[in-house]
């Protein structure tokens, strides 16, 4: 009953690898993301998707690449992973709640330790 | 320990004190603001939010003060418990379709039973 749930949990892998993360909410969300807190625990986010649209992309290097098949899942996919990617990254969800588009708060997943070697 | 190496701001409390971790936000256009409470190995939990048409916003054990004039917003904890130990973050949205939320630094909170 994990309301936003991604996997691995962990993932140790070497440098040039390609790699995937895979998220879902089970909370009917209209809005997802992508973030990135570092090893001093600062959060930024790096993607945000609604209704399987891109609308925030923040200046992330191309070889991250998100996917969203549906409004319920969105996948990161990151190209020739470089000890610099090294974080935990964090998926999130959230609902739009008028008819601006404007969304309320977060919920996050419980993150997924990426370590390059 | 989990502090060694991140700088983070550190509060120290007895257990069964109240707690008060403050957040300086950046965009005077912000108008809605979020604390999370993050624990070790977990991903960041709501705790509280306010809008910007508000001042202080009650919840359980909880209160949150805004002050728009100096950008400023705080989170009270009543009664401090050892399960309050945490890293404490406020956030900040200017709100509208590109819905982007921006985090503070975060204050870790060590409560000492």
């Amino acid at each position: 009953d994990t309301a936003v749930s991604q996997t691995p949990k962990y993932l140790v892998t070497q440098m040039g690898n390609d790699k995937s993360i895979k998220c879902e909410q089970n909370l009917g969300h209209d809005t997802m993301y992508w973030y990135k807190q570092d090893s001093k625990k600062f959060l930024k986010i790096m993607f945000s998707y609604n209704n399987k649209e891109l609308i925030i992309n923040e200046t992330v290097p191309n070889r991250f690449s998100p996917k969203s098949p549906d409004k319920a899942h969105l996948n990161l996919h990151i190209n020739s992973l470089e000890l610099g990617d090294s974080a935990v990254y964090f998926c999130a969800s959230s609902q739009v709640i008028d008819w601006t588009g404007t969304n309320e708060k977060l919920f996050f997943g419980s993150g997924t330790q990426l370590s390059v070697l | 320990g989990e502090s060694v190496g991140l700088h983070l701001p550190t509060l120290s409390v007895q257990e069964g004190d109240n707690s008060i971790i403050n957040c300086a936000y950046s965009n005077s256009a912000s108008d809605y603001f979020i604390w999370y409470k993050q624990e070790s190995g977990k991903g960041p939990q709501f705790i509280i939010d306010i809008r910007s048409n508000m001042d202080k916003r009650q919840g359980q054990r909880v209160t949150v003060l805004l002050n728009k004039t100096v950008k400023h917003l705080s989170l009270q904890i009543a009664a401090t418990q050892p399960g309050d130990s945490a890293v404490y973050f406020c956030a900040e949205n200017i709100g509208g379709s590109n819905y982007k939320l921006t985090f503070g630094k975060g204050t870790l909170l060590t409560v000492n039973p």
